[in-house]
């Protein structure tokens, strides 16, 4: 049972740098989701997705870029790094099989100096 | 806008003791609350969860108790043990389903 993988786990950017954060899972979801979470501000949603095709923005989605080509992937791109992108980020997924009970993947922890 | 908002932000409680974390939401279009439980390290996993059909849900040790008038909710962490110190998350989504918004968090600490 993988459930929802995530790579890497961990990442040092440089400010300006471009990078993708991998999501996939394995239980034919039709809703996936990226958070970063941040100390105190608990998880904040950057975008999210309930079908393959199908993307749409969440509460801090600038300097982000998603897609969704197949249901399994989720794919998250940084498309100019920046230090206020330092956080951990994790990728959920769920759907109505699971009334919508969210599982999240172990999360990647990004820092751009 | 903090849609929920969780407190308190940190708990202390003695084992055996109970733990009650709250959490308020203003859109009432929300119909799905769940709560998460986070270790060090790991991502949030799903502890809990209930719909404004029903007031109290129940199992094992943990319950979420609903006022759906008043727009709160809360976690009940009966017989608190310290493997239960972690962060817990509640969390309100709408009748889709596609968009989970989070309280901040409370960090629980429960001493032996």
């Amino acid at each position: 049972n993988a459930g929802v993988t995530q790579t890497p786990k961990f990442q040092v950017l440089k400010t300006g740098q471009s990078m993708t954060l991998q999501c996939a899972q394995d239980m034919n979801h039709e809703y996936m989701s990226w958070y970063r979470q941040d100390p105190g501000m608990g998880l904040r949603l950057i975008h999210y997705s309930v079908g393959a095709g199908i993307t749409d923005q969440g509460e801090v989605p600038n300097g982000y870029n998603v897609s969704r080509s197949t249901t399994e992937d989720f794919p998250l791109r940084l498309l100019s790094a920046a230090p206020s992108q330092t956080s951990v980020y994790f990728c959920a997924s769920g759907g109505v099989r699971d009334s919508y009970g969210y599982t999240f993947g172990s999360g990647t922890r990004l820092t751009v100096v | 806008q903090q849609q929920v908002k969780q407190s308190p932000q940190s708990l202390i409680v003695q084992k055996g003791g109970i733990s009650i974390i709250n959490c308020a939401y203003e859109n009432t279009a929300f119909d799905y609350f769940p709560w998460y439980q986070q270790f060090p390290g790991k991502g949030p996993a799903l502890l809990i969860a209930i719909r404004p059909d029903v007031s109290e849900k129940k199992e094992g040790r943990f319950t979420i108790s609903f006022n759906k008038s008043a727009k709160q909710f809360s976690l009940h962490i009966m017989d608190s043990q310290p493997g239960d110190s972690a962060t817990y998350f509640c969390a309100a989504s709408n009748n889709a389903g596609n968009m989970l918004t989070f309280g901040g968090g409370t960090r629980l600490m429960v001493k032996p």
